[in-house]
C-alpha cells in the first residue's frame, strides 16, 4: 500500500491556472475510475473537491477540474484565489477495491 | 445532512489502548460504509479503516492489522476505532469519514497523543 506520489509544492499567482498530479500504478490510479481530490485548511477537516476522476460535489466551483491519463491523475485550479492556498490530496481505491491510499499531499501557495 | 464529532482522543503511553468515537447526527448513518482516516504530525493524510454499512466487512491498513478494530452502531448512529498496543508512530489527528468510494463528509477530528 504505498502512497500515491504528488509534488510537495505548487505556487501560482492570483488568476492564474495550477495543475497537481497524482501518480500511481495500474493496480489503484490506473486500474479504478475513482479517484478523488481533498482540499485541506490547516486546524479544519478535509473537504471533498473532486470523485470519480471528474466529478465535482455540489457547491464547489467549476475552477477545480480533474482529470487522469494512464496511471497519473491531475487536478487543475483555474482562476487562483487567495483561499484556495491548502494542502490537496489525491486519493484512490487500490488493488482489493476496498483499501485506499492516499498522495503524499501538495501545499499550493497563492503568491 | 448530519454532523460527525469524533472524542476519545488523548495521551496514552506505548503498548496501550484507547477507544475513538465518531457520532453521526444525521438520520442516515446506517446506509453508508464509514471510514477513519488519520494524519501524523507534519504528515500527510492516512486511510486507516472501512467498514460496510452493517458491520459485515472491515478493511484496514497494514500498518494498523492485527491492533485496531473497527466497528459500528448503527442504534446510536455511532462509529468506534479501538486501538491497542499502540506506537509512538500512531500519534495522530484522527478523523472519521463517510466513505462512498470517496470520503464525502469529515468530523474535525480527536488527537491521539502515544507517549511516555
Amino acid at each position: 500500500q504505498s502512497a500515491l506520489t504528488q509534488p510537495p509544492a505548487a505556487s501560482g499567482s492570483p488568476g492564474q491556472s495550477v495543475t497537481i498530479s497524482c501518480t500511481g500504478s495500474s493496480s489503484d490510479v490506473g486500474g479504478y475510475n475513482l479517484v478523488s481530490w481533498y482540499q485541506h485548511h490547516p486546524g479544519k477537516a478535509p473537504k471533498l473537491i473532486i470523485f470519480e476522476v471528474t466529478k465535482r460535489p455540489s457547491g464547489v466551483p467549476d475552477r477545480f477540474s480533474g482529470s487522469k491519463s494512464g496511471n497519473t491523475a491531475s487536478l487543475t485550479v483555474s482562476g487562483l484565489q487567495a483561499d484556495d492556498e491548502a494542502d490537496y490530496y489525491c486519493c484512490s481505491c487500490t488493488g482489493s477495491h476496498n483499501h485506499v491510499v492516499f498522495g503524499g499531499g501538495t501545499r499550493l501557495t497563492v503568491l | 445532512e448530519g454532523q460527525l464529532v469524533e472524542s476519545g482522543g488523548g495521551l496514552v503511553q506505548p503498548g496501550g489502548s484507547l477507544r475513538l468515537s465518531c457520532v453521526d447526527s444525521g438520520l442516515t448513518f446506517r446506509n453508508y460504509w464509514m471510514s477513519w482516516v488519520r494524519q501524523a504530525p507534519g504528515k500527510g493524510l492516512e486511510w486507516v479503516a472501512n467498514i460496510k454499512e452493517d458491520g459485515s466487512q472491515k478493511y484496514y491498513v497494514d500498518s494498523v492489522t492485527g491492533r485496531f478494530t473497527i466497528s459500528r452502531d448503527n442504534t446510536k448512529n455511532s462509529l468506534y476505532l479501538q486501538m491497542n498496543s499502540l506506537r509512538a508512530e500512531d500519534t495522530a489527528v484522527y478523523y472519521c469519514a463517510r466513505y462512498q468510494l470517496a470520503f464525502d463528509y469529515w468530523g474535525q477530528g480527536t488527537l491521539v497523543t502515544v507517549s511516555s
